[in-house]
Protein backbone atom coordinates (compact mmCIF):
# COMPACT_ATOMS: atom_id res chain seq x y z
CA UNK A 1 0.00 0.00 0.00
CA UNK A 2 0.84 3.58 0.22
CA UNK A 3 3.42 4.34 2.39
CA UNK A 4 6.23 7.56 3.67
CA UNK A 5 9.07 6.72 5.86
CA UNK A 6 10.26 9.35 7.51
CA UNK A 7 14.03 9.78 9.19
CA UNK A 8 15.33 11.01 11.61
CA UNK A 9 12.72 10.21 14.20
CA UNK A 10 14.89 12.23 17.07
CA UNK A 11 17.24 15.37 15.95
CA UNK A 12 18.99 17.35 17.90
CA UNK A 13 20.71 20.37 17.32
CA UNK A 14 22.71 23.60 18.37
CA UNK A 15 21.30 26.92 18.15
CA UNK A 16 22.20 27.76 14.76
CA UNK A 17 23.08 24.83 13.39
CA UNK A 18 21.29 23.38 10.07
CA UNK A 19 18.54 20.49 10.46
CA UNK A 20 17.60 18.50 7.70
CA UNK A 21 14.70 15.45 8.00
CA UNK A 22 14.26 12.82 4.52
CA UNK A 23 11.06 11.22 3.54
CA UNK A 24 10.55 8.32 0.66
CA UNK A 25 7.19 7.83 -0.13
CA UNK A 26 6.20 4.74 -2.38
CA UNK A 27 3.24 5.87 -4.62
CA UNK A 28 4.52 7.66 -7.64
CA UNK A 29 1.61 9.26 -7.97
CA UNK A 30 2.06 11.20 -5.45
CA UNK A 31 2.01 15.34 -6.46
CA UNK A 32 1.85 16.86 -3.34
CA UNK A 33 4.25 16.86 -0.87
CA UNK A 34 3.67 19.14 2.42
CA UNK A 35 5.51 19.67 5.69
CA UNK A 36 4.07 20.14 8.86
CA UNK A 37 4.87 21.49 12.27
CA UNK A 38 3.40 20.14 15.51
CA UNK A 39 3.77 21.40 19.06
CA UNK A 40 2.74 19.75 21.78
CA UNK A 41 -0.77 20.05 22.52
CA UNK A 42 -1.61 21.67 19.36
CA UNK A 43 -2.36 20.52 15.93
CA UNK A 44 -0.16 20.68 12.85
CA UNK A 45 0.60 23.69 11.05
CA UNK A 46 1.62 23.69 6.92
CA UNK A 47 4.95 25.01 7.33
CA UNK A 48 5.82 24.35 3.75
CA UNK A 49 5.03 22.61 0.52
CA UNK A 50 5.93 21.33 -2.96
CA UNK A 51 4.39 20.01 -5.92
CA UNK A 52 5.63 17.65 -8.53
CA UNK A 53 6.56 19.97 -11.11
CA UNK A 54 9.16 21.83 -8.75
CA UNK A 55 12.49 20.70 -8.11
CA UNK A 56 13.02 22.97 -4.87
CA UNK A 57 11.16 25.80 -2.58
CA UNK A 58 12.47 28.43 -0.56
CA UNK A 59 10.84 30.02 1.94
CA UNK A 60 13.46 31.99 4.49
CA UNK A 61 14.98 29.59 6.27
CA UNK A 62 12.54 26.57 5.63
CA UNK A 63 13.73 24.54 2.06
CA UNK A 64 12.38 21.84 0.57
CA UNK A 65 13.67 19.64 -2.13
CA UNK A 66 11.77 17.15 -4.12
CA UNK A 67 13.69 14.12 -6.29
CA UNK A 68 10.46 12.36 -8.21
CA UNK A 69 12.64 9.80 -9.60
CA UNK A 70 14.06 8.62 -6.26
CA UNK A 71 10.84 9.40 -4.38
CA UNK A 72 12.44 11.20 -2.22
CA UNK A 73 11.80 14.83 -0.20
CA UNK A 74 13.76 16.96 2.17
CA UNK A 75 13.09 19.62 4.68
CA UNK A 76 16.14 21.68 5.39
CA UNK A 77 15.77 24.59 8.70
CA UNK A 78 19.01 26.84 8.50
CA UNK A 79 19.98 28.89 11.48
CA UNK A 80 18.02 26.55 14.09
CA UNK A 81 16.43 28.59 17.11
CA UNK A 82 15.16 27.22 20.24
CA UNK A 83 11.39 27.96 19.34
CA UNK A 84 11.80 25.44 16.06
CA UNK A 85 11.50 22.82 18.63
CA UNK A 86 8.77 20.69 17.90
CA UNK A 87 7.54 17.38 15.70
CA UNK A 88 7.65 17.90 12.03
CA UNK A 89 5.79 15.48 9.84
CA UNK A 90 6.01 14.90 5.92
CA UNK A 91 2.96 13.80 3.97
CA UNK A 92 2.56 12.68 0.08
CA UNK A 93 -0.66 13.09 -1.65
CA UNK A 94 -2.67 9.68 -2.37
CA UNK A 95 -3.05 8.17 -5.55
CA UNK A 96 -6.53 9.33 -5.98
CA UNK A 97 -5.83 12.84 -4.67
CA UNK A 98 -7.82 13.25 -1.50
CA UNK A 99 -5.70 12.56 1.30
CA UNK A 100 -2.45 12.47 2.69
CA UNK A 101 -0.49 9.92 4.05
CA UNK A 102 1.75 11.15 6.99
CA UNK A 103 5.33 9.96 8.18
CA UNK A 104 5.73 9.25 11.53
CA UNK A 105 7.36 12.60 12.64
CA UNK A 106 10.66 13.81 13.75
CA UNK A 107 11.33 15.28 16.92
CA UNK A 108 13.13 18.46 16.71
CA UNK A 109 15.38 19.13 19.54
CA UNK A 110 17.08 22.67 19.36
CA UNK A 111 19.19 23.77 21.74
CA UNK A 112 20.64 27.26 22.90
CA UNK B 1 -10.84 34.97 10.69
CA UNK B 2 -11.13 32.10 12.57
CA UNK B 3 -9.91 28.79 11.79
CA UNK B 4 -10.97 25.43 12.15
CA UNK B 5 -12.71 24.78 15.53
CA UNK B 6 -12.84 21.86 17.18
CA UNK B 7 -14.94 20.43 20.30
CA UNK B 8 -14.42 19.22 23.40
CA UNK B 9 -10.89 19.95 23.26
CA UNK B 10 -10.73 16.61 25.27
CA UNK B 11 -13.19 14.06 25.82
CA UNK B 12 -13.04 11.30 28.51
CA UNK B 13 -15.43 8.13 28.00
CA UNK B 14 -16.34 4.88 29.60
CA UNK B 15 -16.16 1.89 27.52
CA UNK B 16 -19.30 0.86 25.60
CA UNK B 17 -19.97 4.54 25.80
CA UNK B 18 -20.12 6.97 22.38
CA UNK B 19 -18.60 9.73 21.70
CA UNK B 20 -19.66 12.29 19.49
CA UNK B 21 -16.57 15.00 18.09
CA UNK B 22 -17.35 18.40 15.95
CA UNK B 23 -15.91 20.13 13.52
CA UNK B 24 -16.48 23.36 12.21
CA UNK B 25 -14.44 23.87 8.86
CA UNK B 26 -12.80 27.46 8.27
CA UNK B 27 -15.37 30.10 7.29
CA UNK B 28 -15.83 29.73 2.92
CA UNK B 29 -14.18 25.59 3.05
CA UNK B 30 -16.76 23.30 2.43
CA UNK B 31 -14.37 20.27 1.96
CA UNK B 32 -13.72 18.14 6.08
CA UNK B 33 -11.10 15.68 6.66
CA UNK B 34 -10.72 13.43 9.63
CA UNK B 35 -7.55 11.93 11.17
CA UNK B 36 -6.55 9.91 13.91
CA UNK B 37 -3.20 10.43 15.51
CA UNK B 38 -2.04 7.48 18.00
CA UNK B 39 0.62 8.12 20.33
CA UNK B 40 4.22 8.38 18.66
CA UNK B 41 2.42 8.13 15.47
CA UNK B 42 1.80 10.42 12.26
CA UNK B 43 -1.85 10.77 11.43
CA UNK B 44 -3.69 8.34 9.70
CA UNK B 45 -6.74 9.59 7.18
CA UNK B 46 -10.29 8.38 8.16
CA UNK B 47 -12.62 10.21 5.72
CA UNK B 48 -13.25 12.82 3.69
CA UNK B 49 -16.81 14.75 3.23
CA UNK B 50 -18.06 17.41 1.44
CA UNK B 51 -21.32 18.90 2.72
CA UNK B 52 -24.08 16.12 2.63
CA UNK B 53 -21.85 13.72 1.27
CA UNK B 54 -19.18 11.24 2.11
CA UNK B 55 -16.27 11.10 -0.83
CA UNK B 56 -13.87 8.94 0.76
CA UNK B 57 -14.24 6.50 3.79
CA UNK B 58 -11.48 4.20 3.01
CA UNK B 59 -9.18 5.35 6.38
CA UNK B 60 -12.65 4.42 8.60
CA UNK B 61 -12.82 1.37 10.81
CA UNK B 62 -15.56 -0.53 9.39
CA UNK B 63 -17.72 -0.82 12.44
CA UNK B 64 -18.64 1.73 15.28
CA UNK B 65 -17.34 4.76 13.24
CA UNK B 66 -19.23 7.39 11.22
CA UNK B 67 -19.27 10.88 10.17
CA UNK B 68 -21.50 12.84 8.92
CA UNK B 69 -21.04 16.66 7.28
CA UNK B 70 -24.98 17.87 7.33
CA UNK B 71 -26.34 20.71 5.34
CA UNK B 72 -26.47 22.95 8.28
CA UNK B 73 -23.76 22.59 11.26
CA UNK B 74 -20.28 20.98 12.16
CA UNK B 75 -19.17 17.86 10.85
CA UNK B 76 -19.70 14.88 13.53
CA UNK B 77 -17.19 11.86 14.05
CA UNK B 78 -19.06 9.23 16.29
CA UNK B 79 -18.15 6.58 17.66
CA UNK B 80 -20.12 4.19 19.42
CA UNK B 81 -19.20 1.28 21.94
CA UNK B 82 -15.69 3.13 21.95
CA UNK B 83 -13.02 0.52 23.36
CA UNK B 84 -9.54 1.51 24.95
CA UNK B 85 -8.01 1.21 21.64
CA UNK B 86 -9.97 3.89 20.14
CA UNK B 87 -7.68 6.69 22.90
CA UNK B 88 -6.03 9.03 20.52
CA UNK B 89 -6.09 11.93 19.22
CA UNK B 90 -8.68 13.23 16.29
CA UNK B 91 -7.78 15.89 14.18
CA UNK B 92 -10.12 17.72 11.63
CA UNK B 93 -9.03 19.28 8.75
CA UNK B 94 -11.07 21.86 5.91
CA UNK B 95 -9.90 23.04 2.52
CA UNK B 96 -11.62 24.74 -0.22
CA UNK B 97 -10.96 22.79 -2.79
CA UNK B 98 -11.06 19.20 -3.98
CA UNK B 99 -7.36 18.42 -3.25
CA UNK B 100 -5.49 18.24 0.12
CA UNK B 101 -3.59 21.38 -1.23
CA UNK B 102 -3.72 23.73 1.67
CA UNK B 103 -4.96 22.16 4.76
CA UNK B 104 -5.74 23.78 7.75
CA UNK B 105 -6.19 21.48 10.88
CA UNK B 106 -8.29 22.58 13.95
CA UNK B 107 -6.45 21.93 17.74
CA UNK B 108 -8.02 18.40 17.95
CA UNK B 109 -9.66 16.64 20.28
CA UNK B 110 -7.98 14.22 22.65
CA UNK B 111 -10.37 11.08 23.20
CA UNK B 112 -9.38 9.03 26.22
CA UNK B 113 -11.47 5.98 27.04
CA UNK B 114 -11.31 4.54 30.70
Amino acid sequence: GENVEQHPSTLSVQEGDSAVIKCTYSDSASNYFPWYKQELGKGPQLIIDIRSNVGEKKDQRIAVTLNKTAKHFSLHITETQPEDSAVYFCAASTQAGTALIFGKGTTLSVSS
Amino acid sequence: NAGVMQNPRHLVRRRGQEARLRCSPMKGHSHVYWYRQLPEEGLKFMVYLQKENIIDESGMPKERFSAEFPKEGPSILRIQQVVRGDSAAYFCASSAGTDPYGYTFGSGTRLTVV
